[in-house]
């Protein structure tokens, strides 16, 4: 079993849609999440941290559901310029280097 | 954003050059990574070094050989690559490998092509 999983999409949106995305990790004793943005040819940046009590920021949510071992990221009211690869990030729990998932592309169209 | 830096931002070499990658960062940060990504699949971490120290050597082949002067310059040495080491190669850096909450900030990357 990979160490993190996403479902590479894509997915494929009409603007004003809300889409949500999830990410499966395997290590029970990760202690941190993350979720990155990588346009096309550009690098990844971080888009949010995850909390174990979820957190949002504008029209992003993002939550943590330790019990099944997922975390997941809401996207409200999909703009064009949200079309990116969505990355998910596990830390900790033994290991001191960020896992990274394959990714998730995300295209809004019009 | 100039937190970390990248030079050259694309490459053309042939198999039998020699080049250098180079990667800096403004950051104070201790620990910097060499990834490598290659179209439509994830990113593959290569080295990491923390405080200038090899930490990690994700089963790289030796035509790349990694460089850590101090803790804000990072060099990746290629030489005789083949075709398909052509990909996006990403510098990034954290604060300390040590905490598990740290984020990585990424260069904008070199795009190498082998010919």
């Amino acid at each position: 079993r990979k160490e993190v999983e996403q479902d590479p999409g894509p997915f494929n949106v009409p603007e004003g849609a809300t889409v949500a995305f999830n990410c499966t990790y395997s290590n029970s004793a990760s202690q941190s999440f993350f979720w990155y943005r990588q346009d096309c040819r550009k690098e990844p940046k971080l888009l949010m941290s995850v909390y174990s009590s979820g957190n949002e920021d504008g029209r992003f949510t993002a939550q943590l559901n330790r019990a099944s071992q997922y975390i997941s990221l809401l996207i409200r009211d999909s703009k064009l310029s949200d079309s990116a690869t969505y990355l998910c990030v596990v830390n900790g729990g033994g290991s001191y280097i960020p896992t990274f998932g394959r990714g998730t592309s995300l295209i809004v169209h019009p | 954003e100039t937190g970390v830096t990248q030079t050259p931002r694309h490459l053309v070499m042939g198999m039998t050059n020699k080049k250098s990658l180079k990667c800096e960062q403004h950051l104070g940060h201790n620990a910097m990574y060499w990834y490598k990504q290659s179209a439509k699949k994830p990113l593959e971490l290569m080295f990491v070094y923390s405080l200038e120290e090899r930490v990690e050597n994700n089963s790289v082949p030796s035509r790349f050989s990694p460089e850590c002067p101090n803790s804000s310059h990072l060099f990746l040495h290629l030489h005789t690559l083949q075709p398909e080491d052509s990909a996006l190669y990403l510098c990034a850096s954290s604060q300390d490998l040590a905490l598990s909450t740290d984020t990585q900030y990424f260069g904008p990357g070199t795009r190498l092509t082998v010919l």
